[in-house]
């Protein structure tokens, strides 16, 4: 398995600001993927983040609102700007080691956002 | 378009009674991959199985058991014995083939709550 980290765990934001995510893995991995997970509901997908290149986003979710940085093969971050309320939710960072539907994707513990 | 299904919102138990958690999915795919995650209070995603299309034998380890049926697209999760500790939200997903990667749909979870 890989062990990924998640900064901040948690945080309480006010409106109109944007937050950055940060999602570690201890190891390198092919796939990195940001999901949502709104207060009571199931998980979303918002994009695949792509090393060296532009993240790859799902439908209703868009580069503007949710810029995503791949630098490397161990780390990815996930901007959510202009904040409102509807915002708040937990954010996931997952991985797979490689490409391909028969790999198993680890989940981060999550980022907690509130906003305010 | 992939679909997975639970119907189940929630269900109560008291301790030591069987439960079985159902998911029913939509695929055009005939490569396809399912899988149950677990998510504690604590909110971190926990992997439990993973399946493909193409091994329907019944699983079992421990106290948890699986028994997928392609003839009706289900693939159900059983908890013998439950535990209070067993209790968590439980989603189902599947991974779709012919993508670059292993993104997941999830089902909207299912909210076991065992009591002593």
């Amino acid at each position: 398995s890989a062990v990924i980290s998640q900064k901040p765990s948690r945080d309480i934001c006010q409106r109109g600001t944007s937050l950055t995510i940060q999602c570690q893995v201890d190891s390198q991995v092919t796939m990195m993927f940001w999901y949502r997970q709104q207060p009571g509901q199931s998980l979303t997908l918002i994009a695949t983040a792509n090393q060296g290149s532009e993240a790859t986003y799902e439908s209703g979710f868009v580069i503007d609102k949710f810029p995503i940085s791949r630098p490397n093969l161990t780390f990815s971050t996930l901007t959510v700007s202009n904040m409102s309320p509807e915002d708040s939710s937990i954010y996931l960072c997952s991985v797979a080691r490689l490409a391909g539907v028969d790999n198993e994707q680890f989940f981060g513990p999550g980022t907690r956002l509130t906003v305010l | 378009a992939q679909k997975v299904t639970q119907a189940q919102t929630e269900i109560s138990v008291v301790e030591k009674e069987d439960v079985t958690l159902d998911c029913v999915y939509e695929t055009r795919d005939t490569t396809y991959y399912l899988f149950w995650y677990k998510q504690p209070p604590s909110g971190e995603l926990v992997f439990l199985i993973r399946r493909n299309s193409f091994d329907e034998q019944n699983e079992i380890s421990g106290r948890y058991s699986w028994n997928f049926q392609k003839s009706t697209s289900s693939f159900n999760f059983t908890i013998t014995a439950s535990q209070v500790v067993d209790s968590a939200v439980y989603f189902c997903a599947l991974s779709e083939a012919g993508t670059s990667g292993s993104r997941l749909t999830f089902g909207e979870g299912t909210q076991l709550t065992v009591n002593p």
